[in-house]
Parts: C-alpha cells; sequence; structure tokens
C-alpha cells in the first residue's frame, strides 16, 4: 500500500561506518530524489534521478553515493560517516517535470532518521 | 540563487483563530506548492498554484499565488489542534528538476 517506503526508519551507527539507505516507491513515478532534513527542519536537495539517470547531483561529499537500479528504486550508500551526516533523509518521487516546470507534486517517504554517534 | 523566504519561522495560538503564513522570493517561480509535515512523517502536498494571482481553498486553508509569481500566502480559518505540524512552501529551481524549500513554519494551536 505506502507509495514511497523507506528503510530503515531508524540507523544509529558510530564514526566511521558505511551505511545503506533502501528507498522504493509504487507509484509509476519515473523522478526519485534524496533530501536531507538538518536539525532545523531545512529541506535540501541532494541527488535526483530520472528513469535511472543522475540528473542531479548537488554540493554533496563524495562519500554519499545514490544508485538507481530501476526507476522505482533509489539507494544511498554512506561511506565513513561523520557526525555531521546525522540528519533526517528522505527519499521522493514524482513524474517527469516536463517544460521546465516542476508542477507535478512529490511524494515522500517517511524518512530515515540517521544518528552517527 | 533561487530562495524562499517562510514567515513567521514560528507560530503559536488558540484554537479557533485565524493565521497566515507567507512565502517569499525575489525570484519568479512558474508555480509554487506548499507541504504539511508532521513529526516522524514526511512533508504532504497541499496544493500546487501555478497561475499569477491564483486562490486555492482546501476546507478551511486558502491559498494565494501572487500576481508576479514571486509568492503565496496560506491562510487557515479557525484554527484547529489537528492543524499543528510544519508548513513548507516550495518551487521548482531554475532548471526545473527540483523543488527547493522554505525553511518551514511551525504552527502549533492548542485547545
Amino acid at each position: 500500500d505506502t507509495a514511497v517506503s523507506q528503510t530503515p526508519k531508524y540507523l544509529v551507527t558510530q564514526m566511521g561506518n558505511d551505511k545503506s539507505i533502501k528507498c522504493e516507491q509504487n507509484l509509476g513515478h519515473d523522478t526519485m530524489y534524496w533530501y536531507k532534513q538538518d536539525s532545523k527542519k531545512f529541506l535540501k536537495i541532494m541527488f535526483s534521478y530520472n528513469n535511472k539517470e543522475l540528473i542531479i547531483n548537488e554540493t554533496v561529499p563524495n562519500r554519499f553515493s545514490p544508485k538507481s537500479p530501476d526507476k522505482a528504486h533509489l539507494n544511498l550508500h554512506i561511506n565513513s560517516l561523520e557526525l555531521g551526516d546525522s540528519a533526517v533523509y528522505f527519499c521522493a518521487s514524482t513524474r517527469s517535470a516536463t517544460g521546465g516546470k516542476a508542477n507535478y507534486g512529490y511524494t515522500f517517504g517517511s524518512g530515515t532518521r540517521l544518528t552517527v554517534v | 540563487t533561487q530562495l524562499l523566504e517562510q514567515s513567521p519561522q514560528f507560530l503559536s495560538i488558540q484554537e479557533g483563530e485565524n493565521l497566515t503564513v507567507y512565502c517569499n522570493s525575489s525570484s519568479v517561480f512558474s508555480s509554487l506548492q506548499w507541504y504539511r509535515q508532521e513529526p516522524g512523517e514526511g512533508p504532504v502536498l497541499l496544493v500546487t498554484v501555478v497561475t499569477g494571482g491564483e486562490v486555492k481553498k482546501l476546507k478551511r486553508l486558502t491559498f494565494q499565488f501572487g500576481d508576479a509569481r514571486k509568492d503565496s500566502s496560506l491562510h487557515i480559518t479557525a484554527a484547529q489542534t489537528g492543524d499543528t505540524g510544519l508548513y513548507l512552501c516550495a518551487g521548482a529551481n531554475q532548471a526545473g528538476t527540483a523543488l527547493i524549500f522554505g525553511k518551514g513554519t511551525t504552527l502549533s494551536v492548542s485547545s
């Protein structure tokens, strides 16, 4: 039933570890995103994939590597975790924007709260 | 750089009161969207406004898009405790490839 599902919901790990977050959508959307929400609730775009192709790669450390095996899945792997990586990570999906107008609403997952200790 | 400024940042009111949240930018947007986020959940789309001057109503919520498509407002009439949450405005980046978000307005409605 869930439209955009992320796993895990919570992730507590030590500095230096490598971890992955998985995202799947069953809406038939062809564009997926990773957003990071900081402690002040600001949502910032990290990556965008359209039909498995990387479209947006914002200024994100190379330790973050997204992978989209197909248009329904977008995973995020993080190497050598740092304290500053602690945040809530949201996956989202939408229909493709056309003509430079992203008018379609996004459907978000319920987030993965990552805590690095 | 496109920025969306939201005000106020925090709002605490009593049930039954009216309130307005603002979303402003110096950039023109093809459309603006409003989302509500509850604790432990992702943002949920409330509305998309597309045409300058457009007004959309969703029960007690009224959304307006500025004539110049640089700003938007959300007005809630007779707020209820269930309206509590984080309200976010968002607009497409210049390439039209992703949404950029304002910093949000945290609304708390008490009975």
